[in-house]
């Protein structure tokens, strides 16, 4: 299994609508998981952070499965501007680096 | 809101010439990262910087490159004989103290090397 794994996409989906993408780790010993937001050519940017079984900010909800080592990121009620990169990425263990997914592609169509 | 900021945005260079990438990270931040992301691939750890040492590296930060907190607000990094798949974007992210993997990015400069 690769570090972080994550559908490219794209994913394709009209305003309103409710999408969600998933994540799986490799490593057993990490503790918290982030997803980031990347715009075409941007800097990533922190979205939300995960560090017990979940975590829910207005219509962005992650959640954390141990057992199946996934990170799912759900988003309601998708906006124009949601259309980004959303990428996962998981400290390994101890240490600061971070391990980042390849990113899915989200477009939300009007 | 503080925000870390990079310079320059863009860079274009020939191979085998020295690069100087610069960044100021969030003043009161502790920590110090350098990413590079190939265009079209995913984001690369390089290297995390604390207390003015290399707290941490990976295989991609070869002797070719260097970094440095010449002063108490730029972080460098320098790549001394460029190659053309060095060509990427890099960025510069800082944290607190608090979360160690909260990271703030900069805006990036992006790297041409022809």
């Amino acid at each position: 299994r690769k570090e972080v794994e994550q559908d490219p996409g794209p994913f394709n989906v009209p305003e309103g609508a409710t999408v969600a993408f998933n994540c799986t780790y490799s490593n057993s010993a990490s503790q918290s998981f982030f997803w980031y937001r990347q715009d075409c050519r941007k800097e990533p940017k922190l979205l939300m952070s995960v560090y017990s079984s979940g975590n829910e900010d207005g219509r962005f909800t992650a959640q954390l499965n141990r057992a199946s080592q996934y990170i799912s990121l759900l988003i309601r009620d998708s906006k124009l501007s949601d259309s980004a990169t959303y990428l996962c990425v998981v400290p390994p263990g101890n240490n600061r680096k971070l391990i980042w997914g390849l990113g899915t592609s989200l477009a939300v169509n009007p | 809101e503080p925000e870390v900021t990079q310079t320059p945005s863009h860079q274009v260079t020939q191979m085998g010439q020295e690069v100087i990438l610069r960044c100021v990270p969030i003043s009161n931040h502790l920590y110090f990262y350098w990413y590079r992301q190939i265009l079209g691939q995913k984001v690369e750890f390089l290297v995390s910087f604390y207390n003015n040492e290399i707290s941490e590296k990976s295989e991609i930060f070869d002797d070719q490159f260097s970094v440095e907190r010449p002063d108490g607000s730029n972080f460098t990094l320098k790549i001394r004989s460029t190659k053309l798949e060095d060509s990427a974007m890099y960025f510069c992210a800082s944290t607190g103290d608090g979360s160690a993997y909260e990271q703030y990015f900069g805006p990036g400069t992006r790297l041409t090397v022809t």
